[in-house]
Parts: structure tokens; C-alpha cells; sequence
């Protein structure tokens, strides 16, 4: 079993819409997590941490269930600009554990 | 501020022959990562340094691949001799001590004919 699974998607949605991506993760010892932002030929780049009361920035909302080891991002009034691999990211004492990345792709 | 640099940003190379990949941390950072991207297997970690000494290195490959930090601000990883299936892209990370957040630089887009 991979120690971060996400579904790789690709999710095609219109401008406006509210799109949710999962993650799930194997190691009930994991401390922390993150969700990373890919665009496309470019590197990782931190889009936000997650908290275990969940946590919103602007359009985006994270959520941990630690008891089903189970994280969620949600983004709402989907941007053309929000268009890239979304990766789904746990720390187990330092190297982070990265996922595959949920390709979206937001259509006008 | 720079960020992590990393050199070539792209190699095309022939199989049998030696790659040098290059990165050079953000100053002051004490960690550093090293990770190789495919389509087929996302973003696996290959080694990571911290205060210049290899911690964990069980993602290499095989012998063919070997990494090395001399000091602080530049690491090395090479591949000996390089393999079509090396093909990928190849990013350097850095993170200070305290802090989970880690910058990447822009990768080295390697192609092994």
C-alpha cells in the first residue's frame, strides 16, 4: 500500500465551480501535512499546511480526520489560474512523504 | 532573496555517460533534499543531508547513483553510468531546522538516449 494516495484525476471543471480532492495516508504516525501546488514543467511549491480543526485560506479550505487518516482541500470559485497538480504531502520525522498530485484543470 | 539554484536545467546525454546534477541550498537552510520525478512514479525522495551529512540515503537507485555535499551551499548528484530509464526530472530541496516547509528549485530536466 503507498504511504500517500491521491486520485490522479484529471478533474475538469468550469470556472466558478467548487472542487474537492482527497488523500488518504498510511502511517498512523505521521505528524504533519501540507498541500503542495505543481503548475505545469515547474517545481512543488507550498500552498498550504493542514490543521487538525481544519483551515481556510482565502478560496481554499483544508481538513484532517486523523481517526481515518484522511485529508481533504477544497477550492471554491475555481480561477483559470488554479489550474495544476495539487499534491497531497505527510511528514514522518522529516522527509516528507510526498503523493502523486490530483491534476485539475479549470475550463472558462 | 535567491532560492535553491540547480544546474543544468536541461541534459540530454547519451546512455553510458556520466550526469552531474548541481544545487546550491537557500543560505542558511541546513537540510537538503534530493528527488527525482517521473510520470509513472510521482516525486520519490533519492537522499537528504542535513548540516551537510547524508541522513538517509535509501532511495537511491542503485550504485550507478552517488551524492555528495562538500559544504553548506552546493551539492552534487552524479550518475554512473547513466541509464534511459534515469530519464526524469531531478529536484533539489532545502528547509531550515524547526520549520516543514521545503523550497525547491527548479529541477534538471535529464534525458539519458
Amino acid at each position: 500500500r503507498k504511504e500517500v494516495e491521491q486520485d490522479p484525476g484529471p478533474f475538469n471543471v468550469p470556472e466558478g465551480a467548487t472542487v474537492a480532492f482527497n488523500c488518504t495516508y498510511s502511517n498512523s504516525a505521521s505528524q504533519s501535512f501540507f498541500w503542495y501546488r505543481q503548475d505545469c514543467r515547474k517545481e512543488p511549491k507550498l500552498l498550504m499546511s493542514v490543521y487538525s480543526s481544519g483551515n481556510e485560506d482565502g478560496r481554499f479550505t483544508a481538513q484532517l480526520n486523523r481517526a481515518s487518516q484522511y485529508i481533504s482541500l477544497l477550492i471554491r470559485d475555481s480561477k483559470l489560474s488554479d489550474s495544476a497538480t495539487y499534491l497531497c504531502v505527510v511528514n514522518i520525522n522529516t522527509p516528507l512523504v510526498f503523493g502523486k498530485g490530483t491534476r485539475l484543470s479549470v475550463i472558462a | 532573496d535567491a532560492g535553491v539554484i540547480q544546474s543544468p536545467r536541461h541534459e540530454v546525454t547519451e546512455m553510458g555517460q556520466e550526469v552531474t546534477l548541481r544545487c546550491k541550498p537557500i543560505s542558511g537552510h541546513d537540510y537538503l533534499f534530493w528527488y527525482r520525478q517521473t510520470m509513472m512514479r510521482g516525486l520519490e525522495l533519492l537522499i537528504y543531508f542535513n548540516n551537510n551529512v547524508p541522513i538517509d540515503d535509501s532511495g537511491m537507485p542503485e550504485d550507478r547513483f552517488s551524492a555528495k555535499m562538500p559544504n553548506a551551499s552546493f551539492s552534487t548528484l552524479k550518475i554512473q553510468p547513466s541509464e534511459p530509464r534515469d530519464s526524469a526530472v531531478y529536484f533539489c530541496a532545502s528547509m531550515t531546522s524547526g520549520e516543514e516547509t521545503q523550497y525547491f528549485g527548479p529541477g534538471t530536466r535529464l534525458l539519458v538516449l
